[in-house]
């Protein structure tokens, strides 16, 4: 079992609607969690990341995170044609990182 | 956060050469790591730089094949050996600070073909 799993889409979405991304994992103990945004051909950009219980907020973006559930999201706000991207979610056990296996976004204009 | 630098950001190698990567961070960090992303995969984790002392590699790599040095907290190289075809990727450095919810950055990446 992976340590964290994300759909792998492609997920599309019209602009200016409301992308939902999910994530789970399955390691109680994980700290942290992180979204990163990455552009084909580039390195993985961090957006957010969130480490208690609830939602954070920052511009269009929101991450959620039950660790209940063991569930983490992000949702954009306003999606724009240029988060068309992979989004890979992540979670901080110690000092070590698991990445999910991304979930592809088209925000088609 | 760190700015880190990699170089070289691309490279074609030949089959049986090997390459070095370097990593160059701004400022002194305690984590680092060594991650390849294969063409259209996720992130895998190569290895754990430790300053003086032996990379922790992960399961399925081996240091005979990633060298891997970090002789300060600012610095770190990969080399990789003997290449293959199935060794083209990117390869990225990342750096995070100790504790729980510190966040881990990443270099721009070398994508290395191998012909």
């Amino acid at each position: 079992q992976k340590e964290v799993e994300q759909n792998s889409g492609p997920l599309s979405v019209p602009e200016g609607a409301i992308a939902s991304l999910n994530c789970t994992y399955s390691d109680r103990g994980s700290q942290s969690f992180f979204w990163y945004r990455q552009y084909s051909g580039k390195s993985p950009e961090l957006i957010m990341f969130i480490y208690s219980n609830g939602d954070k907020e920052d511009g269009r973006f929101t991450a959620q995170l039950n660790k209940a559930s063991q569930y983490v999201s992000l949702l954009i706000r306003d999606s724009q044609p240029s988060d068309s991207a992979t989004y890979l979610c992540a979670s901080r056990l110690v000092n070590k990182f698991y990445f999910g296996s991304g979930t592809k976004l088209n925000v088609k204009p | 956060s760190a700015v880190i630098s990699q170089k070289p950001s691309r490279d074609i190698c030949q089959r049986g050469t090997s390459l070095t990567i370097q990593c160059q961070v701004d400022s002194q960090v305690t984590m680092m790591f060594w991650y390849r992303q294969q063409p259209g995969q996720s992130l895998t984790l190569i290895a754990t730089a430790n300053q003086g002392s032996e990379a922790t590699y992960e399961s399925g790599f081996v240091i005979d094949k990633f060298p891997i040095s970090r002789p300060n907290l600012t610095f770190s190289t990969l080399t990789v050996s003997n290449m293959s075809p199935e060794d083209s990727s990117i390869y990225l450095c990342s750096v995070a600070q100790p504790g729980g919810t510190g966040e881990l950055f990443f270099g721009e990446g070398s994508r290395l073909t191998v012909l």
